[in-house]
């Protein structure tokens, strides 16, 4: 089965803080995505990895191939980050394979 | 976000009905994607397409059917709704094989 697991489900953290989501998923991958869903809204792709690091602003996303294991951090988080961050990985087929995601929230 | 568009927004609809939602894209890619999003299951394939008339089935793919009879449109079709088919469904293209996905903003549907 292609699993794909997230943690923690469930993050709170004060504003300013540096967060850490991980993603691990169980055999070897053409890419990982992460997305970022806010509530009642769309979900917009933040990263596309397939290997190394990538940095967007506040966000860095990483990638180890031989552990199949990948994280996103927030450096200096804002409350605007408070949304659902969700890991989805693409094996050598068509189809994604989604965590379930993680649940962040910034409190001012 | 890749000119998608779904339509409807939201729909409320009677058991029985059938039921047809339309993902629109405007930049010809070849592969489109449709997911329901459920509390606790998080996104869920339901079918996809890999180019005009070639469709296959994902994981949650009972109770629905889908059309892709010109490259910009893929359209699912719920034959007769049920209340378990209460969710909000997702349509997503893929750029190329090693490249970004994009989503469309989501239909809410509620069968009632």
């Amino acid at each position: 089965k292609n699993e794909v697991e997230q943690s923690p489900q469930n993050l709170t953290a004060q504003e300013g803080e540096f967060i850490t989501i991980n993603c691990s998923y169980s055999v070897g991958i053409s890419a990982l995505h992460w997305l970022q869903q806010h509530p009642g809204g769309g979900i917009v792709s933040l990263f596309m990895l397939s290997s190394g690091k990538k940095k967007h602003g506040r966000l860095i996303a990483t990638i180890n191939i031989q552990e199949k294991h990948s994280s996103l951090h927030i450096t200096a988080s804002h409350p605007r980050d408070s949304a659902v961050y969700i890991c989805a990985v693409r094996y050598t087929g068509n189809q994604f394979y989604f965590g379930t995601g993680t649940s962040l929230t910034v409190i001012p | 976000d890749a000119g998608i568009t779904q339509s409807p927004r939201h729909k409320v609809t009677e058991t029985g009905t059938p039921v047809t939602l339309r993902c629109h894209q405007t930049e010809n890619h070849r592969y489109m994607y449709w997911y329901r999003q459920d509390p606790g299951h998080g996104l869920r394939l339901i079918h996809y397409s890999y180019g005009v008339k070639d469709t296959d089935k994902g994981e949650v793919s009972d109770g629905y059917s889908v059309s892709r009879s010109k490259t910009e449109d893929f359209l699912l079709t719920l034959e007769s709704a049920t209340s378990s088919q209460t969710s909000v469904y997702f349509c997503a293209i893929r750029t190329g094989e090693v490249t970004e996905a994009f989503f469309g903003q989501g239909t809410r549907l509620t069968v009632v």
